[in-house]
């Protein structure tokens, strides 16, 4: 059974620093993907970067890169120089293919408050 | 400009009245997803479509369907609304290509509540 689990609930950083939050995840595929997504105040859900299981390079994106350690099958977001506006939930997804199912699934996301 | 569009954002009901929720997008995206999110519970799948009039079963379609007659269009529809609907709707695209799907673009949401 796929699964996607992120047991830290909530973090809170100072602005300006770095914060790192952890997602492990279960599959029995070979081929998958790896997602974060970051849900605002207002329940803006928003696509933040992508690490597909075969690439060894973590992925990065502007102040959002990726810790992908396979043989541990994690994968977490780590966000530089954090400000304000980051605050906010964050959601790790996965998606595998099987029998032509595309869905992802979804850990139950983690609170990120930026203080000033 | 890619976009997820939903309508309503808002929604009031009475119980056993018929809910209509709409969503577009102009990527002419393949797939289209509708997700409920409920405290504690996260996103949960309701029903995937992989394109016009290819539609599939989710985690918790009971109670609900869909319709998709354009690409761009996607639809769920509460026959008979429950209170334990009352929930915020999420729709949601992403790019197929070779089999597979890519990242999912959402739509800002639906709250509906059913009195």
């Amino acid at each position: 059974a796929q699964k996607v689990t992120q047991t830290q609930t909530s973090i809170s950083v100072m602005e300006k620093t770095t914060v790192t939050m952890d997602c492990v995840y279960e599959t029995q595929d070979s081929s998958y993907f790896l997602f974060w997504y970051k849900q605002t105040a207002s329940g803006e859900i928003v696509f933040l970067i992508r690490q597909d299981s075969y690439k060894k390079e973590n992925a990065t994106v502007g102040h959002y890169s990726l810790n992908f350690q396979k043989p541990k099958s994690s994968i977490g977001l780590i966000i530089t120089a954090t400000q304000i506006e980051d605050s906010a939930v964050y959601f790790c997804a996965m998606r595998e293919a099987y029998q032509g199912g595309r869905a992802l699934i979804f850990g139950t996301g983690t609170t990120v408050s930026v203080s000033p | 400009d890619m976009k997820v569009t939903q309508m309503p954002r808002y929604l009031i009901k009475r119980m056993g009245e018929n809910v209509l929720l709409e969503c577009g997008q102009d990527m002419s995206h393949e797939t289209m997803y509708w997700y409920r999110q409920d405290p504690g519970l996260g996103l949960q799948l309701i029903y995937i479509s992989y394109d016009v009039d290819s539609n599939s079963e989710g985690d918790i379609p009971k109670g609900y369907r869909v319709s998709r007659k354009k690409r761009e269009h996607f639809s769920l529809i509460l026959d008979s609304a429950k209170t334990n609907q009352t929930s915020v709707y999420f729709c949601a695209s992403s790019f197929t290509t070779g089999g597979h799907s890519y990242e999912q673009y959402f739509g800002p949401g639906t709250r509906l509540t059913v009195l």
